[in-house]
């Protein structure tokens, strides 16, 4: 199957900083990228839908200020937790989707801010 | 999207096929029956899917009822790497705009 990779696999910040994550398909083109968070013992939960060239659609809830996702390219997609607080430490998993609709994910990154 | 419902949690023998159901009664005529596992702290993995004719890949086997209300992942020979968070999403597929829903999946035990 197609291979999606993430960027770094963790991190860890201080409260404050910015994090930005990076969502590749290493042998495919990805019109559409999602982004999910997943905490301990807790399902996927949908943060936003991204398409190259075009405002990423987040889900409700989820503050579009906060949580800055840019998809420049049909390769990469970037999510970006600005002025992080240990309350998003998370796992955060990407997904990306070709032309025929199939969804692959990424390995996820692990992320804890102190 | 339509939701989905499983049951929280399975054991199972090693060798044994392991069997896991999922109820999709609101699915529409569009929606594909996806299934998914997680490892601890890994992305999901894609194993099969399906519209309504049964499948079967290397994997696993999808059993889909005729009204397409439910479905059944069968694991025919269950491994203890087979032990897993096991989820089943429908969503339109073969369309970059189909996300995917979680639900809270059925965790495998697969036991020795």
């Amino acid at each position: 199957g197609a291979v999606v990779s993430q960027h770094p696999s963790w991190v860890i910040c201080k409260s404050g900083t910015s994090v930005k994550i990076e969502c590749r398909s290493l042998d495919f083109q990805a019109t559409t990228m999602f982004w999910y968070r997943q905490f301990p013992k807790q399902s996927l939960m949908l943060m936003a839908t991204s398409n190259e060239g075009s405002k990423a659609t987040y889900e409700q809830g989820v503050e579009k200020d906060k949580f800055l996702i840019n998809h420049a390219s049909l390769t990469l997609s970037t999510l970006t937790v600005t002025s992080a607080h240990p309350e998003d430490s998370s796992f955060y998993i990407c997904s990306a989707t070709p032309l025929s609709g199939e969804q692959f994910f990424g390995p996820g990154t692990r992320l804890t801010v102190l | 999207d339509a939701k989905t419902t499983q049951p929280p949690s399975m054991d199972c023998a090693e060798g044994r096929a392991a069997n896991l159901p999922c109820n999709h009664s609101t699915i529409s005529g569009n929606e594909y029956v996806y299934w998914y596992r997680q490892i601890h702290s890994q992305g999901p993995q894609y194993i099969i899917h399906g519209l309504k004719n049964n499948e079967t890949n290397e994997m696993a086997s999808l059993i889909i009822t005729e009204d397409r209300k439910s479905s059944t992942l069968i694991l025919p020979h269950a491994t203890l790497r087979d032990t897993a968070v096991y989820y089943c999403i429908v969503r339109v597929a073969n369309t970059n705009a189909g996300k995917s829903t979680f639900g809270d999946g059925t965790t495998l035990t697969v036991k020795p």
